[in-house]
């Protein structure tokens, strides 16, 4: 049992280039997250996917886009890296019921650490 | 949306003392708050979370606090060592979903001193 992996662990881009952040989860959850951290602001939400086959704008979502590829895996993608957009990224994925109202642990990834040069 | 403040950035404890962090929260309709603590390097994890019909939740050296008319909660971590030196984060989840969308404070960074 894994639990949430990411791929890659670290990666340095070029302004404009393109790439895919993968992230993948064990544990038969149904809500995923991905999420960048940068200093002194927390962790941001870009988006979120309630449940296989659908997806959300987060808080600072423009630049990203995501792929609910199945129940497993979410995907990041960014389409024209720009120097702000350096940070780290998070995948975190959790459980979800209807008892639950919105609670419980979200499970987080090991996170990759992205430059844009 | 949700607005979640914490306090302070930063803390500094001796070991042995009592580490207290505060956050506020914007949006009355908010009914989970956990806490989680992210070592140099490694992944946010879970220590403690409350729900608001509950106003305090213990686990050993740690505990939170819910103030509901407020809108603040806090963690208490009684008798640091230094292994709890980490950043913190707090969070809040606004109710009626169950996708649970959280919206994290800033972060603190604790430092417990030998």
């Amino acid at each position: 049992n894994a639990g949430v992996t990411q791929t890659p662990k670290f990666q340095v881009l070029k302004t404009g280039q393109s790439m895919t952040l993968q992230c993948a989860q064990d544990m038969n959850h149904n809500s995923m997250y991905w999420y960048r951290q940068d200093p002194g602001m927390g962790l941001r939400l870009i988006y979120y996917s309630a449940s296989e086959g659908t997806t959300d704008k987060g808080e600072v979502p423009n630049g990203y886009n995501v792929s609910r590829l199945n129940k497993r895996e979410f995907s990041l993608r960014l389409e024209s890296a720009a120097p702000s957009q350096t940070s780290v990224y998070f995948c975190a994925s959790k459980a979800t019921g209807r008892s639950s109202g919105g609670g419980g642990e979200q499970f987080f990834g090991p996170g990759t650490r992205l430059t844009v040069l | 949306g949700e607005n979640v403040e914490q306090h302070p950035s930063t803390l500094s404890v001796q070991e042995g003392d009592s580490a207290v962090i505060k956050c506020t929260y914007s949006d009355s309709a908010s009914n989970y708050f956990p806490w989680y603590k992210q070592e140099l390097g490694k992944r946010p994890q879970l220590i403690i979370d409350i729900r608001s019909n509950v106003g305090e939740k213990k686990d050993q050296r740690i505990a939170v606090t819910l103030n509901k008319t407020a809108k603040h909660f806090s963690l208490h971590i009684t008798e640091t060592q230094p292994e709890d030196s980490a950043v913190y984060f707090c969070a809040a989840s606004i109710r009626g979903t169950s996708y649970g969308k959280l919206t994290f404070g800033q972060g603190t960074i604790l430092t417990v001193h030998p």
